[in-house]
């Protein structure tokens, strides 16, 4: 069964503390993987699509990177105001359109 | 430009009616997927129309349906709601399928 896993499930940082969130994937054929940041109340907005193994993609204080297995979202140097719920999802190439989500990671960042 | 628009941003209903959830995608998107949002089973895909056809399907009961219209708006309907229906109904649009935008979603409570 296709499968999408994110750990932790909840992570309070000092501001300025850098860390990773993992996004395990278990897919047959992984057409993209999809990184979206979600604040209480709204919907989730879009942040990086990744497509094969080794890439990588930054924005601002996110570097999204992705094997084979899993990806990782790194956090550098955060403020408050990244403070949300991260979430992965993966597309595969069977389904076309059906995106699979994590349960996502709450991150919390302490000023 | 615009994003998408979902409408109404919030709904109450009672066990047994029927509701209906519109969604305006970005102009020029023709894919338009529904998810629905709970704290217990997080972000999970109701169904993708493209072109006015269903493309894909998620595991959910008949109850609920949907449909696009010429000018790739799309309509989700709900028929006989149960308390567990309850949740944050998200719409997302995509030119193809890939890099889908989000809309702020309806919140739906039955009582």
């Amino acid at each position: 069964e296709d499968q999408v896993t994110q750990s932790p499930e909840a992570l309070r940082l000092q501001e300025g503390e850098s860390s990773s969130l993992n996004c395990s994937y278990t897919v047959s054929g992984l057409r993209g993987l999809f990184w979206y940041r979600q604040d209480p109340g709204k919907g989730p907005e879009f942040l990086f699509t990744l497509y094969s193994a080794g890439e990588e993609k930054e924005k601002e204080r996110l570097k999204a990177t992705l094997t084979k297995k899993e990806s990782f979202l790194h956090i550098t140097a955060p403020k408050p105001e990244d403070s949300a719920t991260y979430l992965c999802a993966v597309i595969e190439y069977s389904s076309a359109s059906k995106i699979i989500f994590g349960s996502g990671t709450r991150l919390s960042i302490r000023p | 430009k615009a994003g998408v628009t979902q409408t109404p941003r919030y709904l109450i209903k009672t066990r047994g009616q029927q509701v209906t959830l519109s969604c305006s995608p970005i102009s020029g998107h023709r894919s338009v997927s529904w998810y629905q949002q709970t704290p217990g089973q997080g972000l999970q895909f109701l169904f993708e129309y493209f072109s006015e056809t269903q493309r894909n399907k998620g595991n959910f009961p008949g109850r609920f349906s949907g449909r696009q219209f010429s000018n790739s708006r799309s309509e989700m309907n709900v028929s006989t709601l149960e308390l567990g229906d309850s949740a944050l109904y998200l719409c997302a649009s995509s030119p193809e399928s890939d890099g889908y935008t989000f809309g702020s979603g309806t919140r739906l409570t039955v009582v």
